[in-house]
């Protein structure tokens, strides 16, 4: 099974459409780090937000928002008022102690594509 | 400050030659991970470096190797390379090992194999 799963492999809206990226994850740990990372067409990953286990407060950063529940092991993004600046490449991601490491986990991603 | 430094930003080698990326971190972090990014399979971990020291490594042969510095730099290196070699080899540093903190990543290396 994967432990971050983005089951949305492309996805198209149109500009000012809301969009919202799911993510899955699976852990046994009880102390975890979810992440977004943005991949624009040039390449570079870029960070976008840090969560930790204990703090499931949703977090709202301009037209982003981020949903995080643990009773469904999910951890959503979703971008208001879609530009096409927005189109990139999502990954959603998981740290965990593992084997004795702390070891991170990224998800498959998800396309997103804004029309003008 | 500066970010994460990849040079070069692009690769042309031939198969069964070798190939040297670097990687230097933004000041201050001292892990550096480096992945390998293909369509087909999404973005791969290839190994973590803290304080010089391997402290992870992802499932690739032994043809995949790196080293970290004294400075935190670091360098992957691919031996005989294969087609299948051909890929966006992105490098990504921490303040803590295994990134709880989260990464910032370099603008990656695309190597191709021909």
């Amino acid at each position: 099974a994967q432990k971050v799963t983005q089951a949305q492999t492309e996805i198209s809206v149109v500009e000012k459409e809301d969009v919202t990226l799911d993510c899955v994850y699976e852990t046994r740990d009880t102390t975890y780090y979810l992440f977004w990372y943005k991949q624009p067409p040039s390449g570079e990953l870029v960070f976008l937000i840090r969560r930790n286990s204990f703090d499931e407060q949703n977090e709202i950063s301009g037209r982003y928002s981020w949903n995080f529940q643990k009773s469904t092991s999910s951890f959503n993004f979703t971008i208001t008022a879609s530009q096409v600046v927005d189109s990139a490449v999502y990954f959603c991601a998981l740290s965990e102690r593992t084997g004795g490491y702390q070891k991170v986990t990224f998800g498959t991603g998800t396309k997103l594509q804004v029309i003008p | 400050k500066a970010g994460v430094t990849q040079t070069p930003r692009y690769l042309i080698k031939t198969r069964g030659q070798q190939v040297t990326l670097s990687c230097s971190p933004i000041s201050g972090h001292r892990s550096v991970s480096w992945y390998q990014q293909t369509p087909g399979q999404g973005l791969q971990f290839l190994f973590e470096y803290f304080s010089e020291t391997q402290r992870n490594k992802g499932n690739f042969p032994g043809r995949f190797s790196g080293r970290q510095f004294s400075n935190s730099r670091s360098e992957m290196n691919v031996s005989t390379l294969e087609l299948g070699d051909s890929a966006l080899y992105l490098c990504a540093s921490s303040l803590v090992r295994g990134a709880a903190d989260g990464y910032t990543f370099g603008s990656g290396t695309r190597l191709t194999v021909v």
